[in-house]
C-alpha cells in the first residue's frame, strides 16, 4: 500500500516570497491534515479536511496561509508571503476517517527554510 | 489548550528498559497516541490507548490512566535503532495535540 506522498521534500526561499506544498494521501482516506513542526517541537495542527470540506482551521494563520482539497483527494498548502518564523517541516497526514479509532499516517514532510 | 508534558531527553543503555512519562489535562481527550520519529523522518504510529490500563505490542507497551491524566510508553530490550524522539499525542475526535517529544538516546 502506497503511503502519503509529499512534494517537494526541501524548499529554500527568501522572506516575502510565496511557496506551495502538495500532498497525496493514502487512497481512500477521507481525512487529511497539515501540520507544522518547528525544530525541537511536536507537530502542530494547521488544518483538517474531511473529504473536501474544512473541519478545523483554527490554528491556520489565515493572513498568509491557505489550503485546499478541491476534489477530496490531493491537497495543497500555500504560504504567501513567507516569514522567517515559517521555517519548519510541513507534514501531511491522512486517516480513513470513517469513524472509530484509527491512526494517522504521515508523509515524509517538506522542509522549508526561509532566508 | 490541553497541555501535554513529557521529558525532553532520556539516555539508556542498549538492552535496558526506559519509561517515558506523559501528563495532560484530564478533560478533552478521547485517548492517547504514541508516535516514534527518527531524525529527519515522519512520525510513525506505535500505540493507542482509549481505556485505562496497559497495551502491549512486542517490545513496546503503553499505559493510560484517564483519571490521572497520565500515560507512559515502556521500551524494553532497547536497541540502537530505538534512538529517536517519542511523541505523546492527545486525541480529540480525530484531532491530535502533540507534546514536544522525548529524545531517547541509546548508548552501547
Amino acid at each position: 500500500e502506497a503511503g502519503v506522498a509529499q512534494s517537494p521534500r526541501y524548499k529554500i526561499i527568501e522572506k516575502r516570497q510565496s511557496v506551495a506544498f502538495w500532498c497525496n494521501p493514502i487512497s481512500g482516506h477521507a481525512t487529511l491534515y497539515w501540520y507544522q513542526q518547528i525544530l525541537g517541537q511536536g507537530p502542530k495542527l494547521l488544518i483538517q479536511f474531511q473529504n473536501n470540506g474544512v473541519v478545523d482551521d483554527s490554528q491556520l494563520p489565515k493572513d498568509r496561509f491557505s489550503a485546499e482539497r478541491l476534489k477530496g483527494v490531493d491537497s495543497t498548502l500555500k504560504i504567501q508571503p513567507a516569514k522567517l518564523e515559517d521555517s519548519a517541516v510541513y507534514l501531511c497526514a491522512s486517516r480513513t476517517g470513517t469513524g472509530g479509532i484509527d491512526e494517522q499516517f504521515f508523509g515524509p514532510g517538506t522542509r522549508l527554510t526561509v532566508l | 489548550g490541553q497541555n501535554i508534558d513529557q521529558p525532553t531527553e532520556m539516555t539508556a543503555t542498549e538492552g535496558a528498559i526506559v519509561q517515558i512519562n506523559c501528563t495532560y489535562q484530564t478533560s478533552g481527550f478521547n485517548g492517547l497516541f504514541w508516535y516514534q520519529q527518527h531524525a529527519g523522518e515522519a512520525p510513525t504510529f506505535l500505540s493507542y490507548n482509549v481505556l485505562d490500563g496497559l497495551e502491549e505490542k512486542g517490545r513496546f507497551s503503553s499505559f493510560l490512566s484517564r483519571s490521572k491524566g497520565y500515560s507512559y510508553l515502556l521500551l524494553k530490550e532497547l536497541q540502537m535503532k530505538d534512538s529517536a524522539s517519542y511523541l505523546c499525542a492527545g486525541d480529540s475526535w480525530g484531532k491530535l495535540q502533540f507534546g514536544a517529544g522525548t529524545q531517547v538516546v541509546v548508548t552501547p
